[in-house]
């Protein structure tokens, strides 16, 4: 089992519509979340970070933490072209706080 | 500088050369990843160092890769007789490190072409 499963999609929405990215990871002693956005032939750019249960928004952008479930989701509201792009999930694990990458989900919003 | 640098942004290399990457974090950030991503594919990670701590390498695809850090600040990530299958964009990362919830923020990238 991978240590961070992201659906790769392409996950297809409407402009305006709600999108909805899931992550999934492996250790349960993981403590911090991260969502990053990476557009084509870009660095990654972080959107937002959350670690504690429950909701966290700014913005656009929810973050949605559950850890019995062992989830986290990005909810980008009022979805628009320029947020196509790959979202990566990232979790932070081990006593030594390494980030493990999930591979992305390529969202991709229609006018 | 204000953010992570790497240089060189663009390299093309023959077949069987070495070529060192530099990666410059930003100040006072203590952990320090390389990452490796090919066209159209995810973060394959490489090497995580972290303050004085041994690095990872769990991640270097072979003997031919090895990474150094200097004085906890600026790293090199060395790649001896290249292959054709080591182009790809090698990016590097750094945050606080120690801290809860530490972001971490990405170079522009090394775009690295082997021929």
């Amino acid at each position: 089992q991978k240590e961070v499963e992201q659906n790769s999609g392409p996950l297809s929405v409407p402009e305006g519509a709600i999108a909805s990215l899931n992550c999934t990871y492996s250790d349960r002693g993981s403590q911090s979340f991260f969502w990053y956005r990476q557009y084509s032939g870009k660095s990654p750019e972080l959107i937002m970070f959350i670690y504690s249960n429950g909701d966290k928004e700014d913005g656009r952008f929810t973050a949605q933490l559950n850890k019995a479930s062992q989830y986290v989701s990005l909810l980008i509201r009022d979805s628009q072209p320029s947020d196509s792009a790959t979202y990566l999930c990232a979790v932070e694990a081990g006593n030594n706080r390494k980030l493990i990458w999930g591979l992305g989900t390529s969202l991709a919003v229609n006018p | 500088g204000a953010g992570v640098s790497q240089s060189p942004s663009n390299k093309v290399t023959e077949k069987g050369k070495d070529v060192e990457l530099r990666c410059d974090p930003i100040s006072g950030h203590t952990a320090l990843y390389w990452y490796r991503q090919s066209l159209g594919q995810g973060l394959e990670f490489l090497i995580y160092f972290q303050g004085n701590s041994a690095p990872d390498k769990s991640g270097l695809p072979s003997d031919r890769f090895s990474a150094e850090r200097t004085g906890g600040s600026v790293s090199t990530l060395t790649i001896q007789r290249t292959q054709q299958e080591d182009s790809a964009v090698y990016l590097c990362a750094s945050s606080f490190g120690q801290l809860s919830g530490n972001t971490i923020y990405f170079g522009e990238g090394s775009w690295l072409t082997v021929v």
